[in-house]
């Protein structure tokens, strides 16, 4: 069954910590995206790479920086963890182009991470 | 950028029928997508539709698109407790390379 396993499902992190969140996708796939989701805001887009060492901001950027030295993982940084960064942390992997049809998205369970 | 519209909130009693709404801006996209999101868990693929389709069902869920208006729906028949989630609706988004938009998620509760 194909996956995307991120490495926790919930983290504590002190205020000022280097919080790192890992990601890894098993499908081969050349798109990768980082979003957090908090309650009546829906996704919003943080990072995305659609190639190793490739990166583009998305919606949200500041207070994060992303990494992608493998096709199969990307991490997301929290350079200095604040409590607004409090929220659930999801990831999610796409093959390229478009007309892709049923394959979408494939988001992992997602990280609960708890700024205090 | 504009945003894909979901109403937020949605209560159906266990048996009935389900509609969730969304309005879409890309009137080029390629494909459209349902999400569900139960609590504590991921965004999971529930079905999606090419845009030369006008309905698509599968087992109780029915989409319909209406591309004049920019409008999709999802029907769920014989709604269920199980079915209570989070819905998602996104667009594929042409300027892009398989970039898609989502809607804010319309919380669906299913009660007895």
């Amino acid at each position: 069954d194909v996956k995307v396993t991120q490495s926790s499902r919930y983290l504590v992190k002190r205020t000022g910590e280097k919080v790192f969140l890992e990601c890894v996708q098993d499908m081969d796939h050349e798109n990768m995206f980082w979003y957090r989701q908090d309650p009546g805001l829906g996704l919003r887009l943080i990072y995305f790479s659609y190639d190793v060492k490739m990166k583009e901001k998305g919606d949200i950027p500041e207070g994060y920086s992303v990494s992608r030295e493998k096709k199969e993982r990307f991490s997301l940084i929290l350079e200095s963890a604040s409590t607004n960064q409090t929220s659930m942390y999801l990831c999610a992997s796409s093959p390229t182009g478009t007309g892709y049809g049923n394959y979408g998205y494939t988001f992992g369970s997602g990280t609960r991470l708890t700024v205090v | 950028g504009e945003d894909v519209e979901q109403s937020l909130f949605l209560s159906v009693r266990e048996g009935d029928s389900s509609v969730i709404n969304c309005t879409y801006t890309d009137s080029s996209s390629t494909y459209l997508y349902w999400y569900k999101q139960e609590p504590g868990a991921g965004l999971q693929l529930l079905t999606y539709i090419f845009s030369n389709m006008d309905m698509k069902q599968d087992q109780r869920l029915t989409v319909l698109l209406n591309k004049k208006d920019k409008h999709l729906s999802l029907r769920i028949a014989d709604t269920q407790t199980g079915d209570s989630a989070i819905y998602f609706c996104a667009e594929s988004l042409t300027d892009s390379w398989g970039k898609l938009q989502f809607g804010a998620g319309t919380q669906v509760v299913v009660t007895p």
